[in-house]
């Protein structure tokens, strides 16, 4: 069974201050992707990233960082010299297309984390 | 391009109403997914659509249902509503609905059941 665990309930940082956001996931399958989703206080979910379990390659877009080690089967999220208005619930999510057909389209997240940054 | 549009964006019913939501697709996506969000399940899925197909359903009993259209638009009917019903009803986008699709989110409809 699929599974995506965030530790990391709730994280407080101030401005400036980089902060990662841990990421732990079970599969039994090689084939996956991992997304993550930043939710603000708005609702909306907005898709940051998605990588597949092929390229562990590290991901850096602006500020952001992402960390794929498929041994420890970890996808940490850092943010670099964070902002006020980076403070919103951070969501993992895991789709796993080897699984039967039907269950393969849907993303199975984690409980996200909870990140203020306090200007 | 436009995101995706969700309507209403805030309901309140009461407990044994029924209730309709409705789901606008990015132009061009066939694919739409329903998730519910609660502080104690978190993001849990629901089903998804694709060429007015319901392909794939999450273990929630039969009050939930849904549908799409032939212009993808989606809607998600939620029957004899319970106090536990109350929730953010995020629904989601992508091209096909494959599995390595990128699924994008509209800003969801909050229901509240008193």
């Amino acid at each position: 069974a699929q599974k995506v665990t965030q530790a990391q309930t709730e994280i407080s940082v101030v401005e400036k201050e980089d902060v990662t956001l841990d990421c732990v996931y079970e599969t039994r399958d090689t084939t996956y992707y991992l997304f993550w989703y930043k939710q603000p206080p708005s609702g909306e979910l907005v898709f940051l990233i998605r990588r597949n379990s092929f390229d562990e390659q590290n991901e850096i877009s602006g500020r952001y960082s992402w960390n794929f080690q498929k041994s420890t089967s970890s996808f940490n999220f850092t943010i670099t010299a964070s902002q006020v208005v980076d403070s919103a619930v951070y969501f993992c999510a895991l789709s796993d297309p080897t699984i039967s057909s039907g269950s393969a389209r849907q993303l199975t997240f984690g409980s996200g984390t909870q990140l203020t940054v306090l200007p | 391009k436009a995101g995706v549009t969700q309507t209403p964006r805030y309901l309140i019913k009461t407990r044994g109403q029924q209730v309709t939501l409705s789901c606008s697709p990015i132009s061009g996506h066939r694919s739409v997914s329903w998730y519910q969000q609660t502080p104690g399940q978190g993001l849990q899925f629901l089903f998804e659509y694709f060429s007015e197909t319901q392909r794939n359903k999450g273990n929630f009993p039969g009050r939930f249902s849904g549908r799409q259209f032939s212009n993808s638009r989606s809607e998600m009917n939620v029957s004899t509503l319970e106090l536990g019903d109350s929730a953010l009803y995020l629904c989601a986008s992508s091209s096909v609905g494959g599995a390595t699709d990128t699924q994008y989110f509209g800003p969801g409809t909050r229901l509240t059941v008193l």
